[in-house]
């Protein structure tokens, strides 16, 4: 079952903060995030694999709360090459090995 | 240079006429998979293997065949193609081991299908 995202879309000035929220009715082991540009494919940005825990890549940070089942991805003061489709993707014990992907957050940054 | 590289980039068929899209990866890694995206759903898995001779089904299946021979390569099959099988398909591949929890995925650059 996949990951739920919210919201679905989300439309900042240069300069503003964002929130991307994911959750899963099932336990995680991991969550992962994953940013695609338009016309791209998927690039990697973290894992997070504790819960609790928080990770940070450039202005971008994540935190994972393994007792509510859910992550959310921080980008502060966004930059223009922020603009992408934002996913998650999520690690459960009863997932049988696989990783699934929510079904992104698009995020578009106007200068 | 470290990459996963997929083949054709584009392709519009018609119903029912078999068709192969290549995956390989020059990183040794051991685990591989392939996913579609279409619009508001996000990607989803269709198969993945842990190694050679090692696939396994993921979350939309039905119509693909996959093989794992050899380490590198990963194609996916569509015996009889239709028109809901239209799409952007992705390999991605990681350096996971059996057990072990997930890691990085290095995707492909996509192969948009068409079938007419």
């Amino acid at each position: 079952q996949q990951p739920v995202q919210s919201p679905q879309a989300v439309i900042l000035r240069e300069g503003e903060d964002a929130v991307i929220n994911c959750s899963s009715s099932k336990a995680l082991y991991s969550v992962h995030w994953y940013r695609q540009k338009h016309g791209e494919a998927p690039v990697f940005l973290m894992i997070l694999l504790k819960g609790g825990e928080q990770k940070g890549h450039e202005k971008i940070s994540a935190s994972f709360n393994e007792k509510k089942q859910q992550s959310s991805l921080y980008l502060t003061a966004s930059q223009l090459s922020y603009s992408g489709t934002y996913f998650c993707g999520t690690d459960s014990p009863q997932g049988a090995q696989k990783l699934v992907f929510g079904q992104g957050t698009r995020l578009t940054i106007n200068p | 240079e470290a990459q996963v590289t997929q083949n054709p980039r584009y392709l519009i068929t018609v119903t029912g006429k078999k068709l192969t899209v290549t995956c390989s990866q020059n990183m040794n890694h051991e685990y591989m998979s392939w996913y579609r995206q279409d619009p508001g759903l996000g990607l989803r898995q269709i198969y993945y293997s842990m190694n050679v001779e090692v696939t396994d089904k993921g979350d939309v299946p039905e119509g693909y065949k996959v093989s794992r021979k050899e380490k590198r390569n990963f194609p996916l099959i569509l015996e009889s193609p239709s028109p809901n099988q239209t799409s952007l398909y992705f390999c991605a591949s990681s350096p996971r081991l059996a057990g072990g929890p997930h890691n990085e995925q290095f995707f492909g650059p996509g192969t948009r299908l068409t079938v007419l």
